[in-house]
């Protein structure tokens, strides 16, 4: 069964510095990624795909992700973190089987201190 | 804002009870998704449709029941309330249901059963 996992809870950083939030998938064929980000009380908003091609995919609001075949991984990744940057992030996959659906991991607590 | 719709946003009411969460999705969207959010159990997908007919079904319960309507709308229907149910329903919308197509995500409807 297709899978993504976070293996961090939370992640902390500092206003200006890079960040990096990680994803690991485990997927039979070709793996379709996706990252989520949710502000407090809001939606989930789409910031990027990866569906082949450049293992670069970049996004909304500055973000990208690195896709790594032989590490089964999709980080997101922002060089210069803003305070305005704290909130839920999701990585997820899409799994076709009878229709399509998202499997998300658990999330990762962005927080960027000022 | 992502052009998904959810009505209500909050929900209050008692075990034992039915309730019903619409959803108008994007303008030319034909492909619809309900997810739940809890804390014990993160993001699950439930069941999508596309073009009003069921596509594929997740961790939905008995209880719970969805439609997509002619106009592609589409109600979730809850009953028998349990407290368990309490959570945050989201519907996400995307152009035609396939594995590589972004889904976008309205602003959910908090339900709390009492």
């Amino acid at each position: 069964a297709q899978s993504v996992a976070q293996p961090e809870d939370q992640v902390n950083v500092a206003e200006g510095n890079p960040l990096t939030v990680k994803c690991t998938y485990s997927v039979s064929g070709n793996p379709y990624l996706f990252w989520y980000v949710q502000y407090p009380n809001r939606g989930l908003q789409f910031l990027l795909k990866y569906i082949t091609g450049d293992n670069l995919v970049k996004g909304s609001y500055g973000f990208e992700a690195e896709f790594n075949k032989s590490q089964t991984s999709f980080h997101l990744k922002k060089p210069s973190a803003l305070v305005s940057d704290s909130a839920l992030y999701f990585c997820a996959v899409s799994y076709m089987e009878y229709g399509n659906k998202l499997v998300f991991g658990a999330g990762t607590i962005l927080r960027v201190k000022s | 804002d992502s052009g998904v719709t959810q009505t209500p946003k909050h929900l209050i009411t008692a075990t034992g009870q039915r309730v019903t969460l619409r959803c108008s999705p994007r303008s030319g969207d034909l492909s619809v998704y309900w997810y739940q959010q809890s804390l014990d159990q993160g993001l699950q997908f439930l069941i999508q449709y596309y073009n009003g007919e069921e596509r594929a079904k997740g961790n939905i319960l008995e209880r719970f029941s969805a439609q997509q309507f002619p106009d592609l709308h589409s109600e979730l229907n809850l009953s028998s309330l349990e407290l368990g149910d309490s959570a945050l329903y989201f519907c996400a919308s995307s152009v035609d249901g396939g594995d590589t197509d972004t889904q976008y995500f309205g602003p959910g409807t908090r339900l709390t059963v009492l």
